[in-house]
């Protein structure tokens, strides 16, 4: 049971470039998050699922795009990365109501330069 | 404007004695509390919650506790271990918005 799998672990890109970040879930979860990390600040919501074909965003959506087409999968794209992007990039899973909290990767480590 | 706080960076203890973590909140819409503990290199991962409803919860070493008049909540770990040396990050969740919002977090170090 892998629960949830991001791919990469580690990335380094150069600013201007594009790429996907990518995480699945094999928990049957309807809710999917993308949070980022950076040093000495919590986990700050970028983008987030409650089903297949429904995104919305959170409080740091600039820069980035979603898309949900399986309930599997949540990819996070970055469109043209900056170095304000370098952070820590962790996908989150979550089944019912708030009191089971949610599940998350074990994190993508992103440096823009 | 941060809704969920915790003040406190950091935190050390000795083994065997108590550590509380604490955690503030502004809005009285979220309707659970929970608390995530998470190590170096390694996602978030979830410890313990409490519903709005209730003013404690206990699960072994681990207990919560809720104050709603002071929008203030508490982890109090008992009696601490070493391998409790983490950082533990307060969150809130709004059922409403179907999300939920973290503190900054507080990292617990337990020396033996």
């Amino acid at each position: 049971n892998a629960g949830v799998t991001q791919t990469p672990k580690f990335q380094v890109l150069k600013t201007g470039q594009s790429m996907t970040l990518q995480c699945a879930q094999d928990m049957n979860h309807e809710y999917m998050s993308w949070y980022r990390q950076d040093p000495g600040m919590g986990l700050r919501l970028i983008h987030y699922s409650v089903g297949a074909g429904i995104t919305d965003q959170g409080e740091v959506p600039n820069g980035y795009n979603v898309s949900r087409s399986t309930t599997e999968d949540f990819p996070l794209r970055l469109l043209s990365a900056a170095p304000s992007q370098t952070s820590v990039y962790f996908c989150a899973t979550g089944g019912g109501t708030g009191l089971y909290g949610y599940t998350f990767g074990s994190g993508t480590r992103l440096t823009v330069v | 404007d941060q809704q969920v706080k915790q003040n406190s960076p950091s935190l050390s203890v000795q083994e065997g004695r108590i550590s509380i973590l604490n955690c503030d909140y502004t809005n009285s819409m979220f309707d659970y509390f929970l608390w995530y503990k998470k190590y170096p290199a390694e996602g978030p991962t979830f410890l313990i919650s409490i519903s709005s409803i209730k003013d404690k919860n206990e699960d072994g070493r681990f207990t919560v506790f809720l104050n709603k008049s002071a929008k203030h909540l508490s982890l109090h770990i008992v009696p601490s271990q070493p391998g409790d040396s983490a950082v533990y990050f307060c969150a809130a969740y709004n059922t409403n918005a179907g999300k939920s919002t973290f503190g900054d977090g507080t990292t617990l170090t337990v020396k033996p």
